[in-house]
């Protein structure tokens, strides 16, 4: 199957800075890629849907000015948390679409992310 | 997006089989049913996915009942590395359409 990375796979920051974190398609150029956001012992919840060279299409309740998101090129997708506070402490997942690999999404391993 | 049901847990022994059931009796004509897993502190594994015939892959199989309210997935050997949570997706076919995750199948698989 095709390789989804992220980077970072972990990242500790301060109350009210910003960070970036980067979902690649290593093998393969993909069309859409979604983002995930995953509380502990709940459920995958997704936030937005980003088409490269367009704007990202956010979820219900999810702040676009907060959750920035890019998708500049056919392999990568970023994710930047503006203003961080410890509420949006949370595991970010990616995921990314190839329509060779037919009706399918395959999935990054995770960025977890911690706000003091 | 149809609405899937699961169990919230299983335990399975080593070597046993492992069925994991999802009902999904508002499933829509063009909607596939999908199955992916996670392990603890991991993104989603895609194992399988299908319309209306039951598919087979190296991971599982997918058994679909014929009027497509409810599948089943089976790991045929399951193995301690098989526990996970398993997700039951229904949705229009295509990557590029968005999955919606419920609450899944906690699956222990236990020496």
């Amino acid at each position: 199957g095709a390789v989804v990375s992220q980077h970072p796979s972990r990242v500790i920051c301060k109350s009210g800075t910003s960070v970036k974190i980067e979902c690649r398609s290593l093998d393969f150029q993909a069309t859409t890629m979604f983002w995930y956001r995953q509380f502990p012992k709940q459920s995958l919840m997704l936030m937005a849907t980003s088409n490269e060279g367009s704007k990202a299409t956010y979820e219900q309740g999810v702040e676009k000015d907060k959750f920035l998101i890019n998708h500049a090129s056919l392999t990568l997708s970023t994710l930047t948390v503006t203003s961080a506070h410890p509420e949006d402490s949370s595991f970010y997942i990616c995921s990314a679409y190839y329509s060779t690999y037919g009706e399918t999404q395959y999935f990054g391993p995770g960025t977890r992310l911690l706000v003091l | 997006d149809a609405k899937t049901t699961q169990p919230t847990s299983m335990d399975c022994a080593e070597g046993r089989a492992a069925n994991l059931p999802c009902n999904h009796s508002t499933i829509s004509g063009n909607e596939y049913v999908y199955w992916y897993r996670q392990i603890h502190s991991q993104g989603p594994q895609y194992i399988i996915h299908g319309l209306k015939n039951n598919e087979t892959n190296e991971m599982a199989s997918l058994i679909i009942t014929e009027d497509r309210k409810s599948s089943t997935l089976i790991l045929p050997h399951a193995t301690l590395r098989d526990t996970a949570v398993y997700y039951c997706i229904v949705r229009v076919g295509g990557g590029g359409f968005k999955t919606i995750f419920g609450a899944g199948t906690r699956l222990f698989v236990k020496a």
